[in-house]
């Protein structure tokens, strides 16, 4: 079984609408989860960290639910530029460091106008 | 946050022919992570490499095939030896860095091996 998995998309939206990302990690022992984002031909960059207790920032919020292994992202108010591949990581490493970083296979979003 | 120079961005080379990456960091790091992206795939670890010791190596890649260099605290380098096209794939280094201790990559390097 993969670590980390994610429904590959494509999610086709239009602009305004709100869309949700699920992911599935199977380590109980994950300890530290993120949102990163890659643009085509881009490399990853972090969009979001994932708590516990959940997070905003601005339009997009991450929810963590350790009991189900299960974590995701909402995007509210879908904009043009929100096209992308949004990658879901975990890592297992409890110190000061992220240590091994495990990638989902991303799940991609196109925003249509 | 960290400024990753990688390079090539791309490159298209005859199988059995050996490629080298470079990653120039723009402040000292101690650990360098290695990545592959295959089309439509996840980011597989490759190795970890440290200044002045081995880099490890994930199940399934060899020093032989992969051999790498951290000669110092803001540079290595990834070596894809006797290509084949199953080693067409984006190759990306990246470093932690930041009080939150955030991954950052390089731009990737594209390889097409024919």
């Amino acid at each position: 079984r993969k670590e980390v998995e994610q429904d590959p998309g494509p999610f086709n939206v239009p602009e305004g609408a709100t869309v949700a990302f699920n992911c599935t990690y199977s380590n109980s022992a994950s300890q530290s989860f993120f949102w990163y984002r890659q643009d085509c031909r881009k490399e990853p960059k972090l969009l979001m960290s994932v708590y516990s207790s959940g997070n905003e920032d601005g339009r997009f919020t991450a929810q963590l639910n350790r009991a189900s292994q299960y974590i995701s992202l909402l995007i509210r108010d879908s904009k043009l530029s929100d096209s992308a591949t949004y990658l879901c990581v975990v890592t297992h490493d409890r110190g000061s460091t992220l240590g091994r970083l495990y990638f989902g296979r991303g799940t991609q979003l196109t925003v249509w106008p | 946050s960290a400024v990753i120079s990688q390079k090539p961005s791309r490159d298209i080379c005859q199988r059995g022919t050996s490629l080298t990456i470079q990653c120039q960091v723009d402040s000292q790091v101690t650990m360098m992570f290695w990545y592959r992206q295959q089309p439509g795939q996840s980011l597989t670890l490759i190795a970890t490499a440290n200044q002045g010791s081995e880099a490890t190596y994930e199940s399934g890649f060899v020093i032989d095939k992969f051999p790498i260099s951290r000669p110092n605290l803001t540079f290595s380098t990834l070596t894809v030896s006797n290509m084949s096209p199953e080693d067409s794939s984006i190759y990306l280094c990246s470093v932690e860095q930041g009080k939150n201790t955030e991954a950052f990559f390089g731009q990737g390097t594209r390889l097409t091996v024919v």
